[in-house]
């Protein structure tokens, strides 16, 4: 079956530092890839997203690009801020799924001034 | 604010009582979706409908679970003779109808807790 796996978290950073979070997936076909954002006290929210193989999602300063060879949708952002603290999930839908997601665990990151 | 609107925002209910939920999607939005999140993981998929159609239902969506959309707008999860296990975040989302994918907007949650 399908499935997302990403790195456990707390992720502790300070201010300005590079920030990756590592999430594979597993799936038959060619499925979408996202990041949903979870700010404290908030819904889920978009955060990028990509539909084919080296496509690459871009917001808010954060990118992410999907790689078939190694069915990976790494999150990247050059320099974080405190605002960015959040839990972010990495998530697939399957082609032909009526756009249902299929979310990994979850990884929280804290950023310190 | 038109987003995605859910209620009650916390409910707390002893076992073997039944819990509904209602969700209120953005209008016009075709498509809706109900997730269940427990503490520490990611939302798992429960159902999905087209408008009025439930066309999707998950393995997790036990027989005390049904989930209606009258008239394609607002949509209902009940859960009869809730269990421990029940406890959960409840989430709906819903999106529009177009060629290829459209974003999915999450409503706040429903807490549901069950003693």
């Amino acid at each position: 079956g399908n499935s997302v796996t990403q790195m456990e978290g707390p992720v502790t950073l300070s201010e300005e530092a590079f920030l990756t979070i590592n999430c594979t997936y597993t799936a038959t076909g060619y499925p979408s890839l996202f990041w949903y954002v979870q700010y404290p006290g908030e819904g889920l929210q978009l955060l990028l997203k990509a539909t084919k193989a080296d496509d690459k999602g871009s917001n808010k300063g954060f990118e992410a690009t999907y790689r078939k060879e190694t069915t990976s949708f790494h999150l990247e952002k050059g320099s974080v801020q405190v605002s960015d603290s959040a839990v972010y999930f990495c998530a697939l839908s399957p082609l032909g799924s009526w756009g249902k997601l299929q979310f990994g665990a979850g990884t929280q990151v804290v950023v310190t001034p | 604010d038109t987003g995605v609107s859910q209620n009650p925002r916390h409910k707390i209910t002893k076992r073997g009582q039944n819990v509904t939920f209602r969700c209120d999607p953005i209008s016009e939005h075709n498509r809706l979706y109900w997730y269940r999140q427990t503490l520490g993981q990611g939302p798992e998929f429960l159902t999905y409908f087209q408008n009025e159609a439930q066309l999707e239902k998950s393995r997790l969506l036990s027989d005390r679970f049904s989930a209606e959309r009258p008239k394609g707008s607002f949509s209902t999860l009940e859960i009869q003779r809730t269990e421990q296990g029940d406890s959960a975040m409840y989430l709906c989302a819903s999106s529009p109808i177009a060629g290829g994918y459209n974003e999915q907007f999450f409503g706040p949650g429903t807490r549901l807790t069950v003693l």
